[in-house]
């Protein structure tokens, strides 16, 4: 089986101060890390992925996540965040489901809330 | 550029009632999904389609059912509707599947029940 855990419900920060958004994960397979971000009233939209490859990935307006295997964690990362960047985020694990074909499980998201 | 419709984006039933939920993308995606949002649960997948005519159910299936006649169109049944079902919905599609493929999400249908 395999879980997210998001370790913080809700995150305030300054703007134009650095934010750190925390996920771990378990999982008994390779596994592909994600991040998605959502706005107040709208969908969900991808901010990055990991497949493979580099353990540091880069998304969108300005986010960045580092993969680590051995503390099986996959952290986002701002270095100054901007008002438009409250929202509140997901980060999401896939895996192989019973009975063949792939499934992708969020955690119960983080809320990031940006002040003057 | 409308990608993920969601129609109706707000409804109140009263138990018992039924009512479908239409998902409709303009992408070609073979992938579509149906999750809910529940406060502190995160998204939970209720039913996936993999191609037109085929579905499958996800981790909540019960009291749900789901058609997929068109590539184009994802409908969500509720067939006696139950407050323990009020919640947010949202229809996702995709071109590959969701461990590796990027998820497309509508903004959301807000269901009620009392």
């Amino acid at each position: 089986a395999q879980s997210v855990t998001q370790l913080d419900s809700q995150v305030p920060v300054f703007e134009e101060a650095p934010v750190e958004l925390r996920c771990n994960y378990s999982s008994s397979v390779s596994v592909y890390l994600f991040w998605y971000v959502q706005y107040p009233n709208q969908g969900l939209q991808l901010l990055l992925k990991y497949l493979s490859g580099s353990t540091l990935v880069k998304g969108i307006n300005g986010f960045e996540a580092e993969f680590n295997k051995s503390q099986t964690s996959f952290h986002l990362r701002k270095p100054s965040v901007h008002i438009s960047d409250t929202a509140e985020y997901f980060c999401a694990v896939s895996g192989v489901v019973t009975g063949g074909g792939n499934k992708l499980t969020f955690g119960t998201g983080t809320q990031l809330k940006v002040e003057l | 550029n409308a990608g993920v419709t969601q129609t109706p984006k707000f409804r109140v039933l009263k138990t018992g009632q039924s009512m479908t939920l239409l998902c409709a993308q303009d992408m070609n995606h073979e992938y579509m999904y149906w999750y809910r949002q529940d406060p502190g649960m995160g998204l939970r997948l209720i039913h996936y389609s993999v191609g037109e005519g085929t579905t499958a159910k996800g981790e909540v299936p019960d009291g749900y059912n789901v058609s997929r006649l068109k590539k184009q169109n994802f409908l969500l049944g509720l067939e006696s509707a139950a407050p323990s079902q009020t919640s947010v919905y949202f229809c996702a599609s995709s071109s590959r599947p969701s461990n590796t493929g990027e998820l497309f999400f509508g903004e959301g249908s807000r269901l009620t029940v009392l």
